[in-house]
């Protein structure tokens, strides 16, 4: 069953502490992405990786940090240093920059 | 200018109804465009690629128009079910001395519909 992965669903998080989200594919693509959807709002692109060991920042990196050691997973990391991390997160995976993008199903993470 | 601008609605029609969404991008070198659906708090799901000749799935026909810089998703005889953000996707090219390669995917902010009996 082929698909993309994240988890928790919900997270929730004192502020000051860092924290991780899982995003795994099985798809065999190249690219994965990290986004942030807040209420009522479009999608902002975190960052992203075209290949394993590669990542550049997308239009609201700070405060934020990946990696990609593998091609199958590209975890997330919201620093302390993200000023309004409350949001929804997407990791979406495609074949390569420019086609389409597949997403897994999101973590909402609320820090209070 | 934003890479891609939709018009957020929101559009209420009744079932049955045919209903069109207009999307314009500010690339002309862009070569990718997609329709994305994205349902109350969950991911988006790729609805349809749109290619330049125009194509159909079902009841749902995207156009592209290169000329003027927009496309459009037209949904006949609306569902229920159909109810939902529609997201228009266009990539933003890479430009190289040799050339240019596919960049990345700029979503607009969606147009939300509501379909009601």
């Amino acid at each position: 069953d082929g698909g993309i992965t994240q988890s928790p669903k919900y997270l929730f998080r004192k502020e000051g502490q860092n924290v991780t989200l899982s995003c795994e594919q099985n798809l065999n693509h190249d690219a994965m992405y990290w986004y942030r959807q807040d209420p009522g709002q479009g999608l902002r692109l975190i960052y992203y990786s075209q290949i394993v060991n590669d990542f550049q920042k997308g239009d609201i990196a700070e405060g934020y940090s990946v990696s990609r050691e593998k091609k199958e997973s590209f975890p997330l990391t919201v620093t302390s240093a993200q000023k309004n991390p409350t949001a929804f997160y997407l990791c979406a995976s495609s074949s390569g920059l420019g086609y389409e993008q597949y997403f897994g199903p999101g973590t909402r993470l609320t820090v209070t | 200018r934003k890479e891609v601008e939709q018009d957020p609605g929101p559009f209420n029609v009744p079932e049955g109804a045919t209903v069109a969404f207009n999307c314009t991008y500010s690339n002309s070198a862009s070569q990718s465009f997609f329709w994305y659906r994205q349902d109350c708090r969950k991911e988006p799901k790729l609805l349809m690629s749109v290619y330049s000749s125009g194509n159909e799935d079902g009841r749902f026909t995207a156009q592209l128009n290169r000329a003027s810089q927009y496309i459009s998703l037209l949904i006949r005889d609306s569902k229920l079910s159909d109810s939902a953000t529609y997201l228009c996707v266009v990539n933003l090219n890479n430009w190289l001395a040799e050339g240019s390669t596919l960049g990345r995917l700029y979503f607009g902010r969606g147009t939300q519909l509501t379909v009601w009996p």
